[in-house]
């Protein structure tokens, strides 16, 4: 299948500063990536849509400005978390479909412990 | 409001059985529906998917069943083998609009395949 790859895998930061994760699809181009986030023991959560040219696109109750969304290629969208706290500790994930976007990939996500 | 539940969060079966995984959705916007198999700590792996205009699809140890009237969809593994024990997520798309390959994810089922 397609790939996803996503980094970095693992990210500890302190309280106050700000994370970039990278989300790139390697053999496709994605003109639309997806932001998902799982807490543990619980499902995926869609956070955000990401446009490749455009504004991205946020699900309710995600704060645009605290997750910043960047997608300045057809190959790489980034997330940033501003200004994290320990509540933005989670497992986040992105995903890239295919052409007809009926098939998702997803990338092998980011432990993101803020302390 | 969950619009996919997996509502076993946890199956047991022996090797060489058959296992079925259950999920149900409520919202009848929902269009395409796929299985992702996931690992702790790892991004979602797609395992089959199926659209609402067919009932059955299948592919290899694989199969998945859509009963669109009852809103409920199964994924069949046989035979199971030890290496599928990993937690199951059912996912739904909508057709089209502003929500087009969105994934609504489910709570997941671990499945253990035991020796």
């Amino acid at each position: 299948g397609a790939v996803v790859s996503q980094h970095p895998s693992w990210v500890i930061c302190k309280s106050g500063t700000s994370v970039k994760i990278e989300c790139r699809s390697l053999d496709f181009q994605a003109t639309t990536m997806f932001w998902y986030r799982q807490f543990p023991k619980q499902s995926l959560m869609l956070m955000a849509t990401s446009n490749e040219g455009s504004k991205a696109t946020y699900e309710q109750g995600v704060e645009k400005d605290k997750f910043l969304i960047n997608h300045a290629s057809l190959t790489l969208s980034t997330l940033t978390v501003t200004s994290a706290h320990p509540e933005d500790s989670s497992f986040y994930i992105c995903s890239a479909p295919t052409s007809g976007k009926n098939i998702q990939y997803f990338g092998a996500g980011t432990r993101l412990s803020v302390l | 409001d969950q619009q996919v539940k997996q509502n076993s969060p946890s199956l047991s079966v022996q090797e060489g059985r058959i296992s079925i995984l259950n999920c149900d959705y409520t919202n009848s916007m929902f269009d395409y529906f796929l299985w992702y198999k996931k690992y702790p700590a790892e991004g979602p792996t797609f395992l089959i998917s199926i659209s609402s205009i067919k009932d059955k699809n299948e592919d290899g140890r694989f199969t998945v069943f859509l009963n669109k009237s009852a809103k409920h969809l199964s994924l069949h593994i046989v035979p199971s083998q030890p290496g599928d024990s990993a937690v199951y997520f059912c996912a739904a798309s909508p057709a089209g609009g502003t929500s087009y390959g969105k994934l609504t994810f489910g709570q997941g089922t671990i499945l253990t395949v035991h020796p």
